[in-house]
């Protein structure tokens, strides 16, 4: 069975910085891509990046861009995002998604999310 | 970036009626098109994929259809647990983008 699970959520100072994991378990980790889809409160959901199975290919939502870092270390089945200069619109759910395929795709499993709150 | 817009934004149905929800693409997504069920509090859960391909959680009372830029998931008798927002997904090209949602609600 496929499980994901965030972690790292907490409430951030604008300007500040956190880093968002996601530990897998239940397939073969290096094998496929991983993605983040975050949401805001009340609003709908939101692709912010991907990566692939062999960590490359890195790809950003234009508004995330030079402030969020997508990585992962295969050896602990964990898909990390580095996010930086947090700002109030950043405030959301993330989620680790599982791709399904190599390139553009949708999204069969979702991890519970973790929230992430940008206040002063 | 294709535009995913759809319509309506919220739909009052009674249990047992036909519920039809629309989502439209500002350019050709060909039928890499998904929807996806999310309840308050919960996690989205994939509905439909390849825009008609009903994923395995899913009873035959969900559908999909269209290809292009429109198309339309359609609940042939909604029960109490299908009461939910639904958004489609499109998956042509980077950046992957959202729909804003369509809320089923009860009438």
């Amino acid at each position: 069975e496929v499980q994901l699970l965030e972690s790292g959520g907490d409430l951030v100072q604008p300007g500040g910085s956190l880093r968002l994991s996601c530990a897998a378990s239940g397939f073969t980790f290096s094998t496929y891509g991983m993605s983040w889809v975050r949401q805001a409160p009340g609003k709908g959901l939101e692709w912010i990046s991907s990566i692939a199975g062999s960590g490359g290919g890195a790809r950003y939502v234009d508004s995330v861009k030079g402030r969020f870092t997508i990585s992962r270390d295969n050896s602990k089945n964990t898909l990390y995002l580095q996010i930086n200069s947090l700002r109030a619109d950043d405030t959301a759910v993330y989620y680790c998604a599982k791709r399904i395929i190599a390139g553009p795709t949708y999204f069969e499993h979702w991890g519970q999310g973790t929230l992430v709150t940008v206040s002063s | 970036e294709i535009v995913m817009t759809q319509s309506p934004a919220t739909l009052s149905v009674s249990p047992g009626e036909r519920a039809t929800l629309s989502c439209r693409a500002s350019q050709s997504v060909s039928d890499n098109l998904a929807w996806y069920q999310q309840k308050p509090g919960q996690v989205p859960r994939l509905v439909i994929y390849g825009a008609s391909t009903r994923a395995t959680d899913f009873p035959a009372r969900f559908s999909g259809s269209g290809s292009g830029t429109e198309f339309t998931l359609t609940v042939s008798s909604l029960q109490s647990e299908d009461f939910a927002v639904y958004y489609c997904q499109q998956y042509d090209s980077w950046p992957l983008t959202f729909g804003g949602g369509t809320k089923v609600e009860i009438k």
